[in-house]
């Protein structure tokens, strides 16, 4: 069973621009979640997508913002790209997203970096 | 909000040896699980252990055992007979069964093993 795949690996971006980041879950996981990871704010979980429905916000501003596809792949977008976006980006993937008696699969993440 | 604290930047070990790697949490909620996660160099997040907080149990999993005081609001790691594949990030998190999958982090632990 493949596991949870993130793309790209690498991205360098510019300030201003925005960039679209890429996770496909574990065939037949309807929950996706974001984190981003850096070393001075370490990890904060950005959203949580089930069944194509935002239900759970972390604390970041509107320029980031995802969705999630029928066949449960999801995509983070990030606009006007700021230095401090530069980070790893993870995504998690479980069966049903109730937390109870779950496992989270994370990703391999996209590491971002603004200049 | 609740938080998790690692009060351990860096801890080191001899192989073959065993090290207990400490985290705090606090929260107001009963029904709560708790992770250790391990990060190496590859960046990929691994669930290493989980406890539920309504298990008086301590968890195991082979040589990886947490010990789990509720009322302290404490969740240790004990890594018996390290081995250099240990080395690694490690994370304690948190998770609020009402909020699904939205895992609280601390800020890690550096494990390095020593040959």
């Amino acid at each position: 069973k493949a596991g949870v795949t993130q793309t790209p690996r690498y991205l360098i971006k510019t300030r201003g621009q925005q960039v679209t980041l890429s996770c496909s879950p574990i065939s037949g996981h309807r929950s996706v979640s974001w984190y981003q990871q850096t070393p001075g704010q370490g990890l904060q979980f950005l959203f949580e997508y089930f069944s194509e429905t935002q239900r759970n916000k972390g604390n970041f501003p509107g320029r980031f913002s995802g969705r999630q596809f029928s066949n449960s792949r999801s995509e983070m977008n990030v606009s006007t790209l700021e230095l401090g976006d530069s980070a790893l980006y993870l995504c998690a993937s479980s069966l049903a997203g109730t937390g109870k008696n779950e496992k989270l699969f994370f990703g391999s993440g996209t590491q971002l970096s603004v200049l | 909000a609740q938080t998790v604290t690692q009060s351990q930047p860096e801890m080191s070990v001899q192989e073959a040896e065993t090290v207990t790697l400490s985290c705090t949490y606090d929260t107001s909620e009963s029904d709560y699980y708790l992770f250790w996660y391990k990060q190496p160099p590859s960046r990929q997040m691994i669930l290493v252990i989980r406890q539920e907080a309504y298990k008086q149990q301590n968890a195991t999993e082979n040589r990886f055992s947490v010990n789990f005081q509720k009322a302290a609001k404490s969740f240790s790691l004990k890594i018996s007979d390290s081995q250099l594949g240990d080395a690694a990030m490690y994370f304690c998190a948190y998770m609020n069964v009402e909020y699904g999958n939205k895992l609280v982090f601390g800020a890690g632990t550096i494990l390095r093993v020593k040959s």
